[in-house]
Parts: C-alpha cells; structure tokens; sequence
C-alpha cells in the first residue's frame, strides 16, 4: 500500500519563485492535511481539508495556498517563496469521523534561497 | 484552546533500561491522545493512542503509555530500551467529538528527541 504520497522529496528555490507540493492518498480518507516542521517548534498545521470541495486555514496559513483537487488529493503551493518557508512539509490524512489518527507522507524538503 | 507539553527536548537512557516520555495536555472535554515516531528523514508513525477504556494502552514496538486524567498526563514507556528505538517523539490531542462537520485537528507537542546509549 503506497499510502501518502508526497512529492517532490527536495526543492531550492529563489525568495520569489513559485512552486506546487502535491500529496495524494489512497485510503479513502475524508480529511487531509498539510504540516510544517521546524526545529524545536514540532508540527504546525498550516491548512486542512475535512473533505472534498472544503478547505480551511490552520495555525500558519499566511503565504501558502491549498486546492483539494478530489478525495485523493490535496496540494500546497506558494505564489511567493520567502526564507521563512524554508522547511519540511508533511502531508497527512484521516478518517475524522472515525478515531482520527494521521497517516503521514515521507515528506518534502524546501529550501528558499 | 487545546495544548500539548512535552518538557523534555532530550531523554537519554541505556539499553536495556525502562524508558519514558512525558507528555502533559490540555483540552476541552475527553481526550484523545496519540504518540508518534520519526526516524531521521522519515514522516511520522502511529505508534499508540487512547480514546476510552484502559489507562494503559499498549502499542507498536513494546510501547506503552498511560493515561493520568487527574495529571492530564499521557507519558510514553517501555519497560527495556532498544538502540533501534532512539527517534524524534510527538505526543498530540484532539478533543473527543466526533463531528461529520468538520475535521479535528490535531495538536502536537515540540517533540522529544530519545536516544538509547549501548
């Protein structure tokens, strides 16, 4: 079972490029869900998507947007990379009706020069 | 507002030795409580949760946690450390509804860095 998928692994990019991280699952989970890691700070939810055609802003949505393209999957995109996204991202998914335990991607690597 | 403290950046322990990782919340109504694990370079791993029942919850792995509600507490143990269990912990918490509305989120803690000395 491939689970979350998260792509690209890495990316550098210039303080104002623009780039699209994806993530699909194949659980048929309702919910999904993108994280930012950074040291000593755990993870901080930046967006989330309780289902197909919702999606609302987390603990640090500012320079990021979202599109949940369909159940399976669940983008990330920033217009205008700055340093302080330098980060790693997580996507994850759930069932929210259900316990609601997350199943996470490998994660993505972003560097912003 | 629901939280989560983990007051230890770093716990270090023998091989062989019990281990624990302390984790504290704070949320509205019944828990749920989780615990995961990251490897270097790796995303998060469901290692146990509570929703009711036993306080003491077994999971993957030979770990345990048990749940304190009067200390809010949900600390992670193991009875004999592993080399191979040293790993970044996330202790995280939602709150108990069960909604059709709109997702839960879930709160993470900063993390506890284990490492299991030979």
């Amino acid at each position: 079972n491939a689970g979350v998928t998260q792509t690209p692994k890495f990316q550098v990019l210039k303080t104002g490029q623009s780039m699209t991280l994806q993530c699909a699952q194949d659980m048929n989970h309702n919910s999904m869900y993108w994280y930012r890691q950074d040291p000593g700070m755990g993870l901080r939810l930046i967006y989330y998507s309780a289902s197909e055609g919702t999606t609302d802003k987390g603990e640090v949505p500012n320079g990021y947007n979202v599109s949940r393209l369909n159940k399976r999957e669940f983008s990330l995109r920033l217009e205008s990379a700055a340093p302080s996204q330098t980060s790693v991202y997580f996507c994850a998914s759930s069932d929210f009706r259900r316990t609601g335990e997350l199943f996470f991607g490998e994660g993505s690597r972003l560097t912003v020069l | 507002a629901q939280s989560v403290a983990q007051p230890e950046d770093q716990v270090n322990v023998a091989e062989g030795n019990p281990l624990t990782v302390k984790c504290t919340y704070s949320v509205s109504g019944n828990p749920y409580l989780f615990w995961y694990v990251q490897y270097p370079n790796r995303g998060l791993q469901f290692l146990l949760k509570y929703i009711t029942g036993d306080n003491l919850v077994k999971g993957s792995y030979g770990f345990e946690a048990e749940f304190n509600k009067s200390q809010t507490s949900f600390h992670l143990k193991k009875p004999s450390a592993l080399v191979s269990d040293s790993a970044l912990y996330f202790c995280a918490v939602r709150d108990g509804v069960i909604s059709s509305g709109s997702a839960r989120q879930l709160t993470f803690g900063s993390g506890t860095q284990l490492t299991v000395l030979p």
